[in-house]
């Protein structure tokens, strides 16, 4: 079956540090994905995307990182600071621009 | 204007009663979608419309009737609810519904949750 998923459903960072979000993928023809955020109250707010013809990419303090190998993506925030606090999905967009999203990892961010 | 707004913020409603969730965009997209969000949960894609049209129905109870009067505009009609139907309902816009595998970023409104009591 196919199924994306994310390691750990909580993680906790002294601001100021860096997080990193893991997400899982089974399907290895799934060629575009995405990172969404979300906040308490709050629709997924699309942070960055990537395409599966590349290894990493860069946005504002976020780099998101793709091994196709091992099927595996990441999501790493440089400098975290309370305001990053949110759920955090990876999503993978298919046929028809249907997205699948993982279960979601919440960060906590402590001051 | 890369908003998406969603009305009422809140809905309470009974199993008898009929309502409708509204969505608007005006950022000019042609694609628009419904999606289910449980409470500590991903969200789930219910409608995909397209042009106006309707292109993706994730086998979604008819209790739950989409329509896109205009290419700004999805409503979501409810009938006849259940209890566990009670969650935030997001819509989301995106430039066009590829055919193929899209790479058009979907923009969100804040959702109207909703109570089925």
């Amino acid at each position: 079956g196919e199924s994306v998923g994310l390691h750990l459903p909580t993680l906790s960072v002294q601001e100021g540090d860096n997080s990193i979000i893991n997400c899982a993928y089974s399907n290895s023809a799934s060629d575009y994905f995405i990172w969404y955020k979300q906040e308490s109250g709050k629709g997924p707010q699309f942070i960055i995307d990537i395409r599966s013809n590349m290894d990493k990419r860069q946005g504002q303090r976020v780099t998101v990182l793709l091994n196709k190998t091992v099927k595996h993506l990441s999501l790493q925030i440089a400098a975290t600071q309370p305001g990053d606090s949110a759920v955090y999905f990876c999503a993978e967009n298919k046929y028809g621009n249907k997205l699948v999203f993982g279960a979601g990892t919440i960060l906590r961010v402590k001051s | 204007d890369t908003e998406v707004t969603q009305t009422p913020k809140h809905l309470v409603m009974g199993m008898t009663n009929k309502k409708s969730l509204k969505c608007e965009q005006h950022m000019g997209h042609r694609a628009m979608y419904w999606y289910k969000q449980k409470a500590k949960k991903p969200p789930e894609l219910m409608f995909v419309y397209s042009y106006e049209k309707l292109s993706i129905n994730e086998s979604v109870p008819s209790r739950f009737s989409p329509e896109c009067p205009n290419s700004s505009l999805l409503n979501l009609h409810l009938h006849a609810l259940q209890p566990e139907d009670s969650a935030l309902y997001l819509c989301a816009s995106s430039q066009e519904a590829a055919g193929g595998v899209g790479s058009y970023e979907q923009y969100f409104g804040p959702g109207t949750r909703l109570t089925v009591t």
